[in-house]
């Protein structure tokens, strides 16, 4: 059974300060990717990374694959109340027959 | 073009009834996935359909069914609904396709609870 565990759980900052989030397996994953949700709606895909070893930045936020495909890290430098939200990492198995989800990770970044 | 959209957003059943949340993909997109989420964790893997077969199930008894219409839209039907039923119900839609097959849409989901 694939799964995918996130850490932390919960996380509160303060505007401007940087922050990292980790997604670990014990499995490998075709791919894998990062959602954002907000209350009361569906996530929303951030980003998808394919490659070992392989880095994405999208503004501010910056993810990394692990080599062997295992784990995800996510990092936000300079931390705005826009960003709060709970943060969802997936991955998708080599059949393509479904996609699980981490636990998340909330964040709380308080003006 | 439109998004995902799920319906209802929102209901309100009593245990043992039966209820049917509704999707319809993005267009052109063929595969639709739901999910359960309960306030608080992530999304649980309910089913995947593609091409209007079943092509993933997770770990949900057979109270759990779903199917997919020729149109691409998707059914999910709970029967004898239980208290820890109560859930937000994610459709999601995605291309299936290698390197993206993890890229999921989602609708904003059906809030169900369970009196």
């Amino acid at each position: 059974t694939q799964l995918l565990e996130q850490s932390p759980q919960f996380l509160s900052i303060q505007e401007g300060e940087n922050l990292t989030v980790y997604c670990n397996s014990s499995s490998v994953f075709s791919s894998l990717q990062w959602y954002r949700q907000e209350p009361g709606e569906g996530p929303v895909l951030l980003v998808t990374v394919v490659t070992g070893g392989e880095v994405k930045k999208l503004k501010r936020l910056t993810f990394q694959f692990g080599d062997a495909r295992k784990d995800s890290s996510l990092h936000i430098t300079a931390a705005q109340p826009g960003d709060t939200g709970l943060y969802l990492c997936a991955g998708a198995s080599a059949s393509y027959d479904k996609v699980i989800f981490g636990p998340g990770t909330s964040l709380s970044v308080i003006p | 073009d439109a998004g995902v959209t799920q319906s209802p957003t929102h209901l309100i059943k009593t245990r043992g009834q039966h209820v049917t949340l509704r999707c319809s993909p993005i267009s052109g997109h063929k595969s639709v996935s739901w999910y359960q989420q309960v306030l608080g964790q992530g999304p649980q893997f309910i089913f995947q359909y593609y091409e209007k077969e079943e092509r993933g199930r997770g770990n949900f008894p057979d109270r759990f069914s779903a199917r997919q219409f020729p149109n691409y839209s998707s059914e999910l039907n709970v029967n004898a609904l239980l208290l820890g039923d109560s859930a937000l119900y994610l459709c999601a839609s995605s291309l299936l396709a290698s390197g993206v097959a993890g890229e999921l849409f989602f609708g904003e989901g059906s809030r169900l609870t369970v009196l």
